[in-house]
């Protein structure tokens, strides 16, 4: 079966870390950029970074470049977001997609819900 | 980076109507618009990439337009499973960016 599946939430204290996992399964990896989107409780969409096949390249949003890092290992079908110093402003669903010919998201997880709070 | 600006924020219409959303982009971004659609608790569908390529499996009571920096997602005659939340979504960019989206609901 083509999926996603994301794993890794849970509830922080402000400033605190946290590592997310999506695997990717039912398709050929490394034929696709990989991205990381999420939704803050009762808000809309926002792309938060995304991945080349190799990973060598990595595009990050304004509101957590240099706190948060995308990464892969194609070898385990996986892209990851480590995401430090965490804010206030970060707890949402996050969730994983597939960028198909670096034109659209045709295939997302199923998301993985990030709490901060002390 | 691109500002997506989707009209209306909310919109109510009932079972059978044509329903008309919006998204302008803040520069030009050529046909590299997507349409997606969320119902609550659930991820985000893809309908419409490429700005009028209609995705497979999405009914044909859907349909995207470009003129220029605007673009259009149009539901033809709604259908009650088409009440949700609509977003367009540049792919133009590495940074990519999102509307605010379209809430679609039941007069």
């Amino acid at each position: 079966e083509v999926q996603l599946v994301e794993s890794g939430g849970g509830l922080v204290q402000p400033g605190g870390s946290l590592r997310l996992s999506c695997v990717a399964s039912g398709f050929t990896f490394t034929d696709y950029w990989m991205s990381w989107v999420r939704q803050a409780p009762g808000q809309g969409l926002e792309w938060v970074a995304n991945i080349n096949q190799d990973g060598g390249e990595k595009y990050y949003a304004d509101s957590v470049k240099g706190r948060f890092t995308i990464s892969r290992d194609n070898a385990k079908n996986s892209v990851y977001l480590q995401m430090n110093s965490l804010r206030a402003e970060d707890p949402a669903v996050y969730y994983c997609a597939r960028d198909a010919w670096m034109q659209y998201y045709d295939l997302w997880g199923q998301g993985t819900l990030v709490g901060v709070s002390s | 980076d691109i500002q997506m600006t989707q009209s209306p924020s909310s919109l109510s219409a009932s079972v059978g109507d044509r329903v008309t959303i919006t998204c302008r982009a803040s520069q030009t971004i050529s046909n590299y618009l997507n349409w997606y659609q969320q119902k609550p608790g659930e991820a985000p569908k893809l309908l419409i990439y490429a700005a009028s390529t209609l995705q497979s499996g999405v009914p044909s009571r859907f349909s995207g337009s470009e003129s220029g920096t605007d673009f259009t997602l149009t539901i033809s005659s709604l259908q009650p499973e088409d009440f949700a939340t609509y977003y367009c979504q540049q792919s133009y960019s590495h940074f990519r960016s999102f509307g605010q989206g379209t809430k679609l609901e039941i007069k």
